[in-house]
């Protein structure tokens, strides 16, 4: 029963376009939303958060939408440069303050 | 920098031996986390810390697995009598505050059980 559903395994994008990638989610509890980026041999670094209050948070090239009616959140990042290329986990906060994690979307950004 | 660090940061086995992997956390940080990672899925959370009480464990956290946090500083994750299953990455991170929700993770320790 996964809470937290990243569908899209993989995702190719040319440097300096936009990147997006998506994430749905079953519990309409959850109160948080993270996403976190992974780099070969690190552990996950925190990217940005949006709270279940709010339908948009930017920070520089990232932003995330929430849209809690269709249980969907996305992650923009524009323009995609080639340091962008990682790993992307949608995380979501559960009512015990505990994070449920998607399987990840790996980005690649083509130069 | 200080950062989360774990050690060791990789660990070979045989199957039916002990393993204890070392957490230590973001020296103000009062929460952390064990989580487990398989290929090709997200971190798997198996228990927290606040502080050195152990507050919640997952159901994936068997009765071969303990973790200790005795001070509330360091945190160390055995696994009793390794399973191939057990094969995996091992994820700590930490936290502030009681509701913190941007946790900060370690590199983690690969075990692999042969």
């Amino acid at each position: 029963d996964q809470q937290v559903k990243q569908n899209s395994p993989s995702l190719s994008v040319q440097e300096g376009r936009i990147s997006i990638l998506n994430c749905d989610y079953t519990n309409s509890m959850f109160d948080y939303f993270l996403w976190y980026k992974k780099y070969p041999a690190e552990g996950p670094t925190f990217l940005i958060s949006i709270s279940s209050i709010k339908d948009k948070n930017e920070d520089g090239r990232f932003t995330v939408f929430l849209n809690k009616s269709a249980k969907h959140l996305s992650l923009h990042i524009v323009p995609s440069q080639p340091g962008d290329s990682a790993v992307y986990f949608c995380a979501a906060r559960d009512s015990n303050y505990q994070l449920i994690w998607g399987a990840g979307t790996k980005l690649i950004i083509k130069p | 920098d200080t950062g989360v660090s774990q050690n060791p940061r990789h660990k070979i086995t045989k199957r039916g031996q002990n393993v204890t992997f070392r957490c230590d956390p973001i020296s103000e940080h009062n929460r952390l986390y064990w989580y487990r990672q398989t290929l090709g899925q997200g971190p798997e959370f198996l228990t927290y810390f606040q502080n050195e009480a152990q507050l919640e464990k997952s159901r994936l956290l068997s009765d071969r697995f303990s973790a200790e946090r005795p001070k509330g500083s360091f945190s160390t994750l055995e696994i009793q009598r390794t399973e191939q299953g057990d094969s995996a990455m091992y994820l700590c991170a930490s936290s502030s505050g009681p509701v913190s929700y941007e946790q900060y993770f370690g590199p983690g320790t690969r075990l692999t059980v042969t």
